[in-house]
């Protein structure tokens, strides 16, 4: 089946203006994340949603990101008046329902190709 | 503080060469460690998990609990397995964020 998609696949904006990336998850996994990939920092989590719940925005680096999940499926990661140490790789993964314990396949996270952000 | 260490930015090795990309983690608690690979202009995918105590593509993990290791290891290169690697870390809150390491480049010389 199809993966997780992510669009756009690059992003070039000017300091200052807002920017949106979309994900797609896989159809029927519950648990999205957002992550930011910067170069030599490794991949960072920003925002995890779980179904309906509340979702986790602890790793949000400060108030001009905000993320929503309609619906439970495509989710909208929004970056406001951006700026240059913005720019990096964002990443999307979504993973199935947790299962019992001792389900592996239910933790894998699945990954999406990234929007590269590039901020002048 | 939970964190994922892997000291190598490169990793260069020639075809048939033995290879051992290194992982080093602090957790207070049980862990549970993946490698993800990045192969060039593809996206992130799941290596392997120590969990499962699997080989995929011939590579191996041992986690080593006394060194807080998670050393991947392969023992012939092959021109293929040139790839960026990270190793990561499953939070154990409610979330099973991953903390992930900076990552290595391997690169396997013809």
């Amino acid at each position: 089946g199809a993966g997780v998609s992510q669009s756009p696949s690059n992003k070039v904006t000017e300091k200052g203006k807002d920017v949106e990336l979309r994900c797609d998850p896989i159809s029927g996994h519950t648990a999205l994340y957002w992550y930011r990939q910067s170069l030599g920092q490794g991949l960072e989590f920003l925002i995890y949603f779980q179904g309906n719940s509340a979702p986790d925005k602890s790793g949000l680096p400060s108030d001009r990101f905000s993320a929503e999940r309609t619906g439970g499926s495509v989710s909208t990661l929004t970056i406001q008046r951006t700026q240059q140490e913005d720019s990096a790789v964002y990443l999307c993964a979504s993973r199935p329902f947790p299962g019992l314990a001792g389900g592996y396949g239910t933790d894998t996270q699945y990954f999406g190709p990234g929007t590269r952000l590039t901020v002048l | 503080a939970q964190r994922v260490t892997q000291p190598e930015k490169l990793l260069s090795v020639f075809k048939g060469a033995p290879v051992e990309l290194k992982c080093n983690y602090s957790y207070s608690g049980s862990p549970e460690l993946f490698w993800y690979v990045q192969y060039s202009r593809q996206r992130l995918q799941l290596l392997l998990r120590h969990i499962s105590r699997e080989s995929i593509k011939g590579f191996t993990a041992d986690l080593n609990k006394g060194e807080t290791s998670f050393h991947l290891k392969k023992p012939f290169a092959q021109e293929e397995d040139s790839a960026m690697y990270y190793c990561a870390l499953r939070d154990g809150g409610a979330t099973n964020k991953l903390i992930f390491g900076t990552g290595t480049l391997l690169a396997v010389q013809p």
